[in-house]
């Protein structure tokens, strides 16, 4: 069965740089979210969206916005990254308030 | 504020030793409550999904329960590649979306 994709699965940026990050979505799911989780912690909600309109927003800092496209991948921007950016980064898709299915997750270090 | 609490942190088994994770909970209104496996640096890995008190769901050797204020995971039996940290998360009545509130997890070892 098809499952989330996230790309890159690594990637490595300088402080004050900008990284990119992707998201394909479960086919027919409406609802993508995003999640930072720091080392030994917790998932953190950032943002979500539903049917390509932002639906709730997490602790999210302004440096970062996401989108989602007519196509229902989605991506993850962030700008003037910092080392405390580093983290994993998951994507997660739903068919409306249903559970959420994780890809495999987008590990970003900042040096 | 919505707040999801698991224990213990840490649980070291010897395979075949049954035991018990539990995840509380003090949410506006429970919507869902959400059992996850991740393996390390890996994505969580959908398990289970409770929606009222009474409840319960079992996948090979888990089983998952859900009173008004707590979920347990039961794990009989268990084998070395059960190993893993299981993380808890509730759909809180306080958001209108299906975002998660994660606890901090519980780091399962289970030695052969």
């Amino acid at each position: 069965a098809a499952g989330v994709i996230q790309s890159p699965r690594h990637l490595i940026k300088e402080k004050r740089e900008t990284a990119t990050l992707k998201c394909y979505p479960i086919p027919r799911h409406d609802t993508v979210y995003w999640y930072q989780q720091g080392p030994g912690q917790d998932p953190q909600f950032l943002i979500s969206f539903y049917e390509k309109m932002q639906s709730d927003k997490g602790s999210i800092p302004d440096r970062f916005s996401a989108q989602q496209f007519s196509d229902y991948h989605s991506e993850l921007n962030m700008s003037s990254l910092e080392l405390g950016d580093s983290a994993l980064y998951f994507c997660a898709s739903s068919l409306k308030e249903t559970q959420a299915f994780f890809g495999q997750g987008t590990r970003l270090t900042v040096v | 504020e919505d707040q999801v609490t698991q224990s213990p942190e840490a649980l070291r088994l010897q395979e075949g030793e049954s035991s018990s994770l539990n995840c509380s909970y003090t949410v506006s209104g429970l919507r869902g409550l959400f059992w996850y496996r991740q393996d390390p640096g890996k994505g969580p890995e959908f398990l289970f999904t409770l929606y009222s008190a009474g409840e319960e769901k079992e996948k090979e050797r888990l089983k998952a329960t859900l009173t008004k204020k707590e979920s347990f995971l039961h794990i009989t039996a268990p084998k070395p590649e059960d190993s893993a940290t299981y993380l808890c998360a509730v759909q809180a009545g306080s958001s209108n979306t299906g975002k998660l509130i994660f606890g901090q997890g519980t780091t399962l070892q289970v030695k052969p």
